[in-house]
């Protein structure tokens, strides 16, 4: 089954110690992007990484790094977690043909919160 | 970064009713998406627009690309239960990368 495979679904950490989210799709996209969701201010960009070893920045990139070392993974890492990083992360990918308006498909979601 | 502004922010309806939402932005995108999220679960493409004035349907939902390109909105008719969740609009901008600008969601709930 095609899908975009984020672990762990729920996360509760202290403020500075690293974490790693991990996120996997098994259909070969191109295109990997990491959002975070908040209550009245809808989906934010993090990173965004258009192939293996090439990542940018999204709207949102600051307390956040990411890696692309293979196509199918792009783990998102908090190295010093705070407060505010506490939301709902999701990763989505896209075949990245770059034609426009290719359907982003989105994983479930983890949830972090930082104490 | 492009901000969307979306609206209402939350809708509480009866079941059978019509649903409407939109979304307007200050610039212009070349890509409107509709996105349904379900609760606990990661968004799902419900409609794309590619040309300013397209009207596309998907069942029982309809969603228009403005002829400014500046703004979409999305009907439901008829809803049903499991029409309940967030709605995101969400715009793409093709300037030498694919990054999709996400409103900031219509929450959906029916009342039985």
């Amino acid at each position: 089954e095609a899908q975009v495979t984020q672990n762990p679904r729920y996360l509760i950490t202290v403020t500075g110690k690293k974490l790693t989210v991990t996120c996997s799709q098994n259909m070969n996209h191109e295109y990997m992007s990491w959002y975070r969701q908040d209550p009245g201010l809808g989906l934010r960009q993090i990173y965004y990484s258009m192939n293996v070893e090439v990542t940018d920045k999204g709207d949102v990139p600051e307390g956040y790094k990411v890696s692309r070392k293979e196509k199918r993974n792009f783990p998102l890492i908090l190295e010093s977690p705070s407060p505010n990083q506490t939301s709902l992360y999701f990763c989505a990918s896209s075949p990245g043909d770059y034609s426009w308006g290719s359907p982003l498909h989105f994983g479930n979601g983890t949830r972090l919160t930082v104490t | 970064g492009q901000q969307l502004n979306q609206s209402p922010q939350s809708m509480f309806i009866q079941e059978g009713e019509d649903v409407s939402m939109n979304c307007t932005s200050s610039s212009i995108f070349n890509t409107w998406l509709w996105y349904k999220q379900d609760p606990g679960e990661g968004p799902v493409l419900l409609i794309a627009l590619y040309k300013a004035g397209e009207l596309t349907s998907n069942g029982r939902l309809t969603a228009q690309f403005g002829i400014t390109r500046k703004d979409s909105f999305l009907n439901i008719s008829a809803s049903i239960p499991s029409d309940v969740g967030i709605y995101f609009c969400a715009g793409l901008s093709n300037f030498g990368n694919e990054k999709l600008t996400f409103g900031t969601g219509t929450r959906l709930t029916i009342i039985p």
